[in-house]
């Protein structure tokens, strides 16, 4: 399978900051998803990326996929609180053809 | 409303004990799936199923088990739980060519 590079490991902010993360990878994808876990929570997805420079928005969250087709960047815009969680990207680059993920993001948001 | 469900949610087990994770989904989706979540929060496939009577092993060794009798119905058994088989523990269904996976709460097994 293939390897996705996800970056900051952590960030702890302040509420009302942007956030912003990347993934990057030494293969090209079709597909970029991000998804967030909440604290004892399984994951869920946010953004669905499938076009090289496609910038997708929900709500605060913007997500890009790289014109490379290598990598991928999650923005979210003024955070509040509730954003506490792990953010991974994902692709379907395993040997099976199933979901990878980066090995996430852990976003702390002091109030 | 249409969902996965995962039960127990949390399991405190002796070694050597044989458990089950249970695992449902509501969806009528085809593919199903198992990660383990390593306390670093790297997710590993372990198991994986497209349709009834079908499973495979993941990218991740596991001395779990899986079977899938029925398309909703996907449980993970493990025949003697050790320590080492401490984690959370993922279900995850999707439909063929579909938009990524629908995950469940998960099952946290602490084994002592």
């Amino acid at each position: 399978g293939q390897q996705l590079n996800q970056s900051p490991q952590s960030m702890f902010i302040q509420e009302g900051e942007d956030v912003s993360m990347n993934c990057t990878s030494s293969s090209i994808f079709n597909t970029w998803l991000w998804y967030k876990q909440d604290p004892g929570e399984g994951p869920v997805l946010l953004i669905a990326l499938y076009k090289a420079g496609e910038l997708t928005s929900n709500g605060r969250l913007t997500a890009q996929f790289g014109i490379t087709r290598k990598d991928s960047f999650l923005n979210i815009s003024a955070s509040i609180p509730s954003d506490v969680g792990i953010y991974f990207c994902s692709n379907y680059g395993g040997s099976q053809g199933n979901l990878i993920f980066g090995k996430g993001t852990k976003l702390s948001v002091k109030p | 409303e249409a969902d996965i469900y995962q039960t127990p949610r949390y399991l405190v087990i002796g070694t050597g004990k044989k458990i089950t994770l249970e695992c449902s989904q509501t969806m009528g989706h085809d593919k199903m799936y198992w990660y383990q979540q390593d306390p670093g929060m790297e997710l590993h496939l372990i198991h994986y199923s497209y349709g009834v009577n079908s499973t495979e092993k993941g990218d991740l060794s596991s001395e779990s088990t899986v079977s899938r009798i029925r398309t909703e119905h996907f449980p993970l058994t493990l025949e003697s739980a050790r320590p080492s088989h401490t984690s959370q523990y993922l279900c995850a269904s999707s439909v063929t060519g579909g938009r990524g996976y629908t995950f469940g709460s998960g099952t946290r097994l602490t084994v002592v």
